[in-house]
């Protein structure tokens, strides 16, 4: 049963570069969730998708965008990245249920950013 | 917004001993999930454990359990018989169980405690 997958692992970018992460969900899973996770903090959400669209969405600017294939696999861009955007990127699948729970989320590996 | 609260930056416990992790957290929904998340130095997030808000009874994990208090809003673990692959960071965290028009809320994490296990 495979788990979460992220790729890649590991990314160096310059800052005003655009960045695109990848992620693939566990088996039988429908959502994905992306956090930012800053070196030394807990992760914080970015935003969540379900059949394809943005379901919703946690405190980061409109740089950060993102898209759900109908393989359930999600990919999370950034633009105009900036220093402050290093961090590492996980993402989350998780089931949905019916229209009004979730079942536990389980994470990816991570992909380390860092900008220079 | 629900806020996490994890008041410990580091606890230290000897192999084979009990220590027990803190986390406050501050809500006004009466429905939610709290979770208890390890996240050892390869960065991979790993559940410890999952409590429902509306069950009473503290949920357990073979040598980790919870002790959850509703009213204080307060979501302890405590990890027995410690291992030393028990060492990593944990992090507390939050999820509404409350339907908000396009989906359920995101995780909402403290800020984490690193667990070192003394040999």
């Amino acid at each position: 049963d495979a788990g979460v997958t992220q790729s890649p692992t590991h990314l160096i970018k310059t800052r005003g570069q655009q960045v695109t992460l990848r992620c693939s969900p566990k088996s039988g899973h429908d959502t994905v969730s992306w956090y930012q996770q800053a070196l030394g903090q807990g992760p914080q959400f970015i935003f969540q998708y379900y059949e394809e669209e943005e379901r919703q969405r946690g405190n980061f600017p409109d740089r950060f965008s993102g898209h759900q294939f109908p393989n359930y696999s999600s990919e999370l861009n950034v633009n105009a990245l900036l220093l402050g955007d290093s961090a590492l990127y996980l993402c989350a699948s998780s089931l949905r249920i019916g229209t009004a729970r979730q079942e536990t989320q389980y994470f990816g590996p991570g992909t380390r950013l860092l900008v220079l | 917004a629900q806020t996490v609260t994890q008041s410990q930056p580091e606890m230290s416990v000897q192999e084979a001993e009990t220590v027990t992790l803190s986390c406050t957290y501050d809500t006004s929904e009466s429905d939610y999930y709290l979770f208890w998340y390890k996240q050892p130095p390869s960065r991979q997030m790993i559940l410890v454990i999952r409590q429902e808000a509306y069950k009473q009874q503290n949920a357990t994990e073979n040598r980790f359990s919870v002790n959850f208090q509703k009213a204080a809003k307060s979501f302890s673990l405590k990890i027995s018989d410690s291992q030393l692959g028990d060492a990593a960071m944990y992090f507390c965290a939050y999820r509404s169980a409350v339907y908000s028009g396009g989906g359920a809320d995101g995780l909402t994490f403290g800020k984490g405690t690193h667990l070192i296990i003394q040999p």
